[in-house]
């Protein structure tokens, strides 16, 4: 069964940094490009990032870019979202979501979510 | 502000057909497959279809997809109170350089 776990989130002051993990079992994490979609409370779905499973090349949405950066460590199963430079703009669930294998930009699986709230 | 736009809401009686727009344009819908995701309240997004009108395995074929120029429509046939829940559609945006959702659709069960 797959199962993508995120951790990380939690209260941040504006301006302030923070790290999401993704935990990912139950499929070969190496062969899946993955992604971090975000929604802000009674909004809807954003997709933030991603990064591709054979040579790491990521993509970020405009209003994340140079400020988040996506990552991943096969060996530990784990995709990551390093947050910096905070804005009350980015509070939000982030949910981590896997590509399909051989269709891109298909996401088939979604985690459950963290949340992240930036405020003073 | 998302590029694909989609009709706040939806409704229907039970057993009804409702059908959810999605509108984009050239550089998303217009050269790239659509996906379409149902989000229950309280919980994850879940694929529901993909590649314009393929259903994952498993997936009641009361769900139904398609595609015409810069647009797409989700179809909902014989609908169910448990069918009460938010529904995006999704493309690659060549423009962007990422992956566009739609402003979403919630869909009410009369």
């Amino acid at each position: 069964e797959v199962q993508l776990v995120e951790s990380g989130g939690g209260l941040v002051q504006p301006g302030g940094s923070l790290s999401l993990s993704c935990a990912a079992s139950g499929f070969t994490f190496s062969s899946h490009s993955m992604h971090w979609v975000r929604q802000a409370a009674g909004k809807g779905l954003e997709w933030v990032s991603y990064i591709r499973y054979s040579d790491s090349a990521t993509y970020y949405a405009d209003s994340v870019e140079g400020r988040f950066t996506i990552s991943r460590d096969n060996a530990k199963n784990s995709l990551y979202l390093q947050m910096s430079s905070l804005r009350a703009e980015d509070t939000a669930v982030y949910y981590c979501a896997r590509e399909a294998r051989g269709v891109d930009w298909l996401i088939d699986y979604w985690g459950q979510g963290t949340l992240v709230t930036v405020s003073s | 502000q998302s590029v694909l736009t989609q009709p706040p809401s939806a409704s229907g009686t039970p057993g009804q057909r409702v059908t959810i727009s999605c509108s984009g344009s050239s550089s998303n819908i217009g050269s790239n497959v659509v996906n379409w995701y149902q989000q229950l309240p309280g919980t994850a997004p879940k694929l529901l279809i993909y590649s314009n009108n393929q259903r994952p395995s498993g997936l009641p074929n009361r769900f139904s997809g398609s595609k015409s120029g810069t647009s797409a429509s989700l179809a909902i046939s014989g609908l169910q109170s448990e069918d009460e829940a938010d529904y995006y559609c999704a493309a690659w945006d060549a423009s962007l350089n990422g992956y566009v959702f739609g402003t979403g659709t919630k869909v009410t069960v009369l």
